[in-house]
Parts: C-alpha cells; sequence; structure tokens
C-alpha cells in the first residue's frame, strides 16, 4: 500500500525558511516522478512542484519559482521541498502525491502538512 | 498551462437523485496513447483528495459504481448516479497530459 507522510510544517514568520519532507513507502520511490501540491485555506489544489526520476529535471510554478527547491533522497525514499523567503500567500496545506502512471496521472496523495506564514 | 474549468461550482443535491459536474479544458487532454489524461477526486472535508476516476472514464479501485465518467477532448462529466450522504465534499477535476498539471476550480456538492 503507498503510503506518503508529509512532515516539517509550522508556524514561520514572513521572509523565513522552511523545509518539508515526504516519507514515501509501499513502492519504488526512485521509479516515479514525485510531486508537491498544496491548498491555501477554503481554496482549491495548486500545483507547486514536480522532480523527475533521478532528480534530473525540476518545475516550478512560477508563484514559487526562485523561492522554493525540490529535492529528493532515493536512498531515504524522501521527498523535500526547500522554501524560503515565504509569504503570507504560501499559507496551505501542502501534499506530496504520486502518480500511478506517467508523470501526473491517478495521484495517490499524502496526508498533508500545514504551513502557516505569519508574523 | 492548460485552464481547467468546472460547472457547477456548487451543487446542492437530495440522498437518491442523479448528480453531474462539467469540466473543460483549454486544449485537448487526449494524448497520442489514444487515451485522455484527465482525472476526477474527490476531497471530503477534513480529508486529502482521493482518486474517483482516471483516464475520463476509469474508476479507480474501491469506488463505488455509481460513479461514472465520460467525454473525450476538451469536455468531460462526472456523473453520480445516486447521490449519497457520504458523497458531500468538493470534486476536482485534473489534467495529467501536459507540465504542469492543472486542475479545476473545484465543485462543492452538498446534500439539500
Amino acid at each position: 500500500e503507498v503510503q506518503l507522510l508529509e512532515s516539517g510544517g509550522g508556524l514561520v514568520q514572513p521572509g523565513g525558511s522552511l523545509r518539508l519532507s515526504c516519507a514515501a513507502s509501499g513502492f519504488t520511490f526512485s521509479s516515479y516522478v514525485m510531486t508537491w501540491v498544496r491548498q491555501a485555506p477554503g481554496k482549491g489544489l495548486e500545483w507547486v512542484s514536480s522532480i523527475t526520476v533521478s532528480g534530473e529535471h525540476s518545475f516550478y510554478a512560477a508563484s514559487v519559482r526562485g523561492r522554493f527547491t525540490i529535492s529528493r533522497d532515493d536512498s531515504k525514499n524522501t521527498l523535500y521541498l526547500q522554501m524560503s523567503s515565504l509569504r503570507g500567500e504560501d499559507t496551505a496545506v501542502y501534499y506530496c502525491a504520486k502518480p500511478g502512471s506517467g508523470w501526473f496521472a491517478r495521484f495517490d496523495w499524502g496526508t498533508g502538512t500545514l504551513v502557516s506564514v505569519s508574523s | 498551462d492548460i485552464v481547467m474549468t468546472q460547472s457547477p461550482l456548487s451543487l446542492p443535491v437530495t440522498p437518491g437523485e442523479p448528480a453531474s459536474i462539467s469540466c473543460r479544458s483549454s486544449q485537448t487532454l487526449l494524448y497520442s496513447n489514444g487515451y485522455h489524461f484527465l482525472d476526477w477526486f474527490l476531497q471530503k472535508p477534513g480529508q486529502s483528495p482521493q482518486l474517483l476516476i482516471y483516464l475520463g472514464s476509469s474508476r479507480a479501485s474501491g469506488v463505488p459504481d455509481r460513479f461514472s465518467g465520460s467525454g473525450s477532448g476538451t469536455d468531460f462529466t462526472l456523473n453520480i448516479s445516486r447521490v449519497e450522504a457520504e458523497d458531500v465534499g468538493v470534486y476536482y477535476c485534473m489534467q495529467a497530459v501536459q507540465t504542469p498539471p492543472t486542475f479545476g476550480q473545484g465543485t462543492k456538492v452538498e446534500i439539500k
């Protein structure tokens, strides 16, 4: 059974940094593109970033490019999202997601971790 | 980026009655392998999204057969044949044919 467990969320001041982790189990982590999706309070789902197999390529939403960095450690079956220069609009639940096929189709979702950016 | 547009955004339903949600994309979701890369998710209150339908019309494992997906090209529909109380939540369509994946705004289904 696929399990994705995010951690690292919390309250941070504007301009601060935070690193999210997603511990994966139940599948061959190194074989899949992995993705972060966020959901602001009361809002819809927004793609944030994806990283290809072996970390060869990474992609970012325009709203986070230059401030967030996605990475993976296949030896630890863990996905990361390093977030810096955080803004109020980054406040959201952050989910990691694994595709069932291809890069993005048939997502399995983690439980999410809440990031709150406020002074 | 492909823009996904859902309608309606709010859907009051009566238990036992059918319900339908539309999802339209700004570009075709037909991939070269002949499949449409369109998924439907349900996010129940306080939970993560859960996969209902993939490739436009295939039910995910464990999803009741009252849920069905249809459509092609840029026009897709999620149907619930007889709504049950446990079906309340927000339904999202998502395209997976192009980077980045993009989501519809969500349709909130609630019991009348």
